[in-house]
């Protein structure tokens, strides 16, 4: 079966833009969570949905919005770009949100803010 | 506190010989799952193995073995024969029942020599 898709893998964007980052997650799959990536902060969490409802958000701020539609595909917007935003973004997805089964993570966008 | 520590930034190994790569973790709830996770220089989070806080024997998937010390709070990768192709970074995860997301510690690079 397909795995968790991500698009797009790269990503240049300048200061002050906004950009739309995208995830399809396994067919079945209801949840989907983000996680930013950066080498100085580590992995962090950025938020979860599961059947459209956000159900957990990290310490992220207002900039840092997502939504997930009704084929579960979410997608995660960024306004107002600042240098710092540069990072790795991933999304898993699973099929219930708990235990071992189906938290897959797709290949991640690459996003550099310049 | 942190609730995932990975001491070692960077370990070595010899093809073919054993490594572990430690974990300690911190939480007070009773239902968690561990995790193990992979990240080539590709960016995807490769799944490795699970341990559930409820599972009385260390988890087993081919090579990778957990080594699971509940008084401890410690959840030790085990990686047995390795081979070149497991240089990666590895990161251990923590889920709580109560919560929606995972931890992530700050990842163990991993270098196999020939």
């Amino acid at each position: 079966k397909a795995g968790v898709t991500q698009t797009p893998r790269y990503l240049i964007k300048t200061r002050g833009q906004q950009v739309t980052l995208s995830c399809s997650p396994i067919s079945g799959h209801r949840s989907v969570s983000w996680y930013q990536q950066t080498p100085g902060q580590g992995l962090q969490f950025l938020f979860e949905y599961f059947s459209e409802t956000q159900r957990n958000k990290g310490n992220f701020p207002g900039r840092f919005s997502g939504r997930q539609f009704s084929n579960s595909r979410s997608e995660m917007n960024v306004s107002t770009l600042e240098l710092g935003d540069s990072a790795l973004y991933l999304c898993a997805s699973s099929s219930r949100g708990q235990g071992r089964n189906g938290y897959t993570f797709g290949s991640g966008t690459r996003l550099t803010v310049v | 506190a942190q609730k995932i520590t990975q001491t070692q930034p960077g370990m070595f190994v010899q093809e073919k010989e054993a490594v572990t790569l430690d974990c300690t973790y911190d939480t007070s709830d009773q239902s968690y799952g561990l995790f193990w996770y992979k990240q080539p220089s590709s960016g995807e989070m490769i799944f490795l193995i699970y341990q559930g806080s409820y599972d009385e024997q260390n988890a087993t998937e081919g090579r990778y073995s957990l080594n699971f010390q509940k008084a401890r709070k410690s959840a030790n990768l085990v990686i047995s024969a390795s081979q070149l192709g497991d240089s990666a970074m590895y990161f251990c995860a923590m889920r709580e029942n109560t919560g929606n997301q995972f931890y992530f510690g700050t990842g163990t690079s991993l270098t196999v020599i020939p």
